[in-house]
């Protein structure tokens, strides 16, 4: 199975701020990566696809990079509505493991 | 719209069986991979299992194979989630979720989560 690693595991910042999400695969995965945003008591939704790839709807303020094994997230101008824990996925194969999260707080 | 609604959650003894559902709406359903993919209280997402559009494929986690079975009637647009030999540990929110091709990873709509308490 393919083990997918965040870091940091939790984060604090202020809003206006800028921060940044790594997450490796412990093999390439091309770019057979996403992001999701969760929320308590929220269904989980949907960020970025393909490592790179804004889903339809979601504010432009979030952009995914990487290919093979390091990826990054990051979200400018932190708007209150973004404080949340946040995973990658990997669906190059299955089982589509998930990173074990980013919790994102406010300072 | 795509609208995912989980059924059948509760609390149950360790070592019996649930079964979940997820009635789906808004998209034709027969065309689309489905997931489940569950959170436990403090902990992070969980794959679980996924069926092809057509249900000629399944695949499942190592957790929950051999326990737990993914079935889909694309007549009556629902995802299932049969749950055997049930353990303390399987509680948890479980979550449908709508994969954006026939059996992709990707989960683009996600149900708003079935509660699983399993306890004696």
């Amino acid at each position: 199975d393919i083990q997918m690693t965040q870091s940091p595991s939790s984060l604090s910042a202020s809003v206006g701020d800028s921060v940044t999400i790594t997450c490796r695969a412990s093999q390439s995965i091309s770019d057979y990566l996403n992001w999701y945003q969760k929320k308590p008591g929220k269904a989980p939704n949907l960020l970025i696809h393909d490592a790179s790839s804004l889903q339809s709807g979601v504010p432009s303020r979030f952009s995914g990079s990487g290919s093979g094994t390091d990826f990054t997230l990051t979200i400018s101008s932190l708007q209150p509505e973004d404080f949340a824990t946040y995973y990658c996925q990997q669906s190059y194969s299955i089982p589509y493991t998930f990173g074990q999260g980013t919790k994102l707080e406010i300072k | 719209q795509e609208q995912l609604v989980e059924s059948g959650g509760g609390v149950v003894q360790p070592g019996r069986s649930l079964r979940l559902s997820c009635a789906a709406s808004g998209f034709t359903f027969s065309s689309y991979g489905m997931h489940w993919v569950r959170q436990a209280p403090g902990k992070g997402l969980e794959w679980l299992a996924v069926i092809w559009s057509d249900g000629s494929n399944i695949y499942y986690g190592d957790s929950v194979k051999g326990r737990f079975s993914i079935s889909r009637d694309n007549s009556g647009n629902t995802l299932y989630l049969q749950m055997d030999r049930l353990r303390v540990e399987d509680t948890a929110f479980y979550y449908c979720a709508r994969s954006v091709d026939f059996g992709a990873g990707t989960c683009d709509y996600w149900g708003q989560g079935a509660l699983v308490t399993v306890s004696s």
